[in-house]
């Protein structure tokens, strides 16, 4: 079994559409994240949630909205599409917060690519 | 605010040579480090970590690395490097309550 998996693998779109991309692990971690690849592969992340509760939600477009309804799954809307919102966009999970006590190790999903024409 | 630079965009090393992999880190309070590996298409996987205790640390796939305090790096190393190595090496520093990433080193092995 996956212990983080993303769907889709791959998303082709035209701009001002809205997608989502699903998020699930079977690891029992209590936090989760959203991170964006660029096409330079710079990786930043986007947001986290604690036990559904949103701990990190970086300087994002509110286009883009995650919702998490149990702790197990994380998901990401994205509203109106923008060219610039092509990237690879990993989900991941950690026992429980970075930093919180020490620091946790984050296992990475596969990865979503979303194109956006 | 910590952060890291891993200096070195590419590197490429022939197959069976040794390999080190730069990365500095910002000061501050005794740093979390870690260092991933991304395969072409793939995600993210953990080689190793750093939390305090022996600077040299173990990882998975034959790599380790050392935690020189003097010289603010976290330094990944392999004394023999095998094709399947190729990918992208990520050094990443735990700034508060997230995990920031270095741009990345883009290893290539040749034959």
């Amino acid at each position: 079994d996956t212990a983080v998996s993303q769907t889709p693998k791959y998303l082709v779109t035209q701009m001002g559409n809205d997608k989502s991309i699903k998020c699930e692990q079977n690891l029992g971690h209590d936090t989760m994240y959203w991170y964006k690849q660029d096409s330079k592969k710079f990786l930043k992340i986007m947001f986290s949630y604690n036990n559904k509760e949103l701990i990190i939600n970086e300087t994002v477009p509110n286009r883009f909205s995650p919702k998490s309804p149990d702790k197990a799954h994380l998901n990401l809307h994205i509203n109106s599409l923008e060219l610039g919102d092509s990237a690879v966009y990993f989900c991941a999970s950690s026992q429980t917060m970075t930093g919180s006590s020490g620091a946790n190790v984050l296992t990475f999903g596969a990865g979503s690519r979303l194109t956006v024409l | 605010a910590q952060s890291v630079t891993q200096p070195d965009i590419h590197i490429t090393v022939s197959e069976g040579a040794s390999l080190e992999l730069r990365c500095n880190y910002s000061y501050g309070a005794t740093p979390y480090l870690f260092w991933y590996v991304q395969s072409p298409g793939q995600g993210l996987q953990l080689l190793l970590k750093y939390f305090s205790g022996d600077t040299l640390v173990q990882g998975i796939k034959g790599f380790e690395a050392e935690f020189k305090r003097s010289q603010s790096s976290f330094n990944l190393r392999k004394p023999s490097v095998h094709w399947s190595d190729a990918a992208e090496y990520f050094c990443a520093v735990v700034n508060g309550n997230k995990l920031v990433f270095g741009a990345g080193t883009i290893l290539r092995v040749k034959s």
